[in-house]
């Protein structure tokens, strides 16, 4: 059974600051991705990475898969209220009949403005 | 274009009883995946049905159960609920295989008292 953990589980920071989520296994992945989620909506895909040491951008949220394709970081420059939400990490494995993704428990942001 | 789209939003149901939440995926999409999100344990893959087929089931009992029709619709079944059944039901779906990410719906929030 593969295991994602993530870290730190809760978050709250002030508008303006920045920070790092981490997703962390002992299992290589084919692809990571990251989602955000709000109370009471289902998750939102932001980004896949598929290739180890590939960092992507979107906007002000910087995505990192290490090199060894095992583990994967968020970092968002100067947070903003609306960043707010449940950050989840899911690792793509092969599974019996195709990919198969495995969750971490996520972690939950608060920027306070 | 539509997005997933899950039914009912809410459930409420008594010990024993059986409920079927019902799941039209993204036009196009034929691979659709359920999952049990709650508090304690987040994301749980229940199972992924595509081309009417399921594909990969997760470790749960029996009384969990699912089907896909020929327009790629789904629907999940819980036959004797248990207070434990109680969580956010969602379904996702994606065009070939979930490596790249899943679209989600919003969920079925399904009460057991």
């Amino acid at each position: 059974t593969q295991l994602l953990e993530q870290s730190p589980q809760f978050l709250s920071i002030q508008e303006g600051e920045n920070l790092t989520v981490y997703c962390n296994s002992s299992s290589v992945f084919s692809s990571l991705q990251w989602y955000r989620q709000e109370p009471g909506e289902g998750p939102v895909l932001l980004v896949t990475v598929v290739t180890g040491g590939e960092v992507k951008k979107l906007k002000r949220l910087t995505f990192q898969f290490g090199d060894a394709r095992k583990d994967s970081s968020l970092h968002i420059t100067a947070a903003q209220p609306g960043d707010t939400g449940l950050y989840l990490c899911a690792g793509a494995a092969p599974g019996a009949g195709s990919y198969q993704l495995t969750f971490g428990k996520g972690t939950k942001l608060s920027v306070i403005p | 274009k539509a997005g997933v789209t899950q039914t009912p939003r809410y459930l409420i149901k008594t010990r024993g009883q059986q409920v079927t939440l019902s799941c039209s995926p993204i036009s196009g999409h034929r691979s659709v995946s359920w999952y049990q999100q709650t508090p304690g344990q987040g994301l749980q893959f229940l199972f992924e049905y595509f081309s009417e087929t399921q594909r990969n089931k997760g470790n749960f009992p029996g009384r969990f159960s699912g089907r896909q029709f020929s327009n790629s619709r789904s629907e999940m079944n819980v036959s004797t609920l248990e207070l434990g059944d109680s969580a956010l039901y969602l379904c996702a779906s994606t065009r070939q295989d979930p490596i790249y990410g899943y679209t989600f719906g919003s969920g079925t929030r399904l009460t057991v008292v």
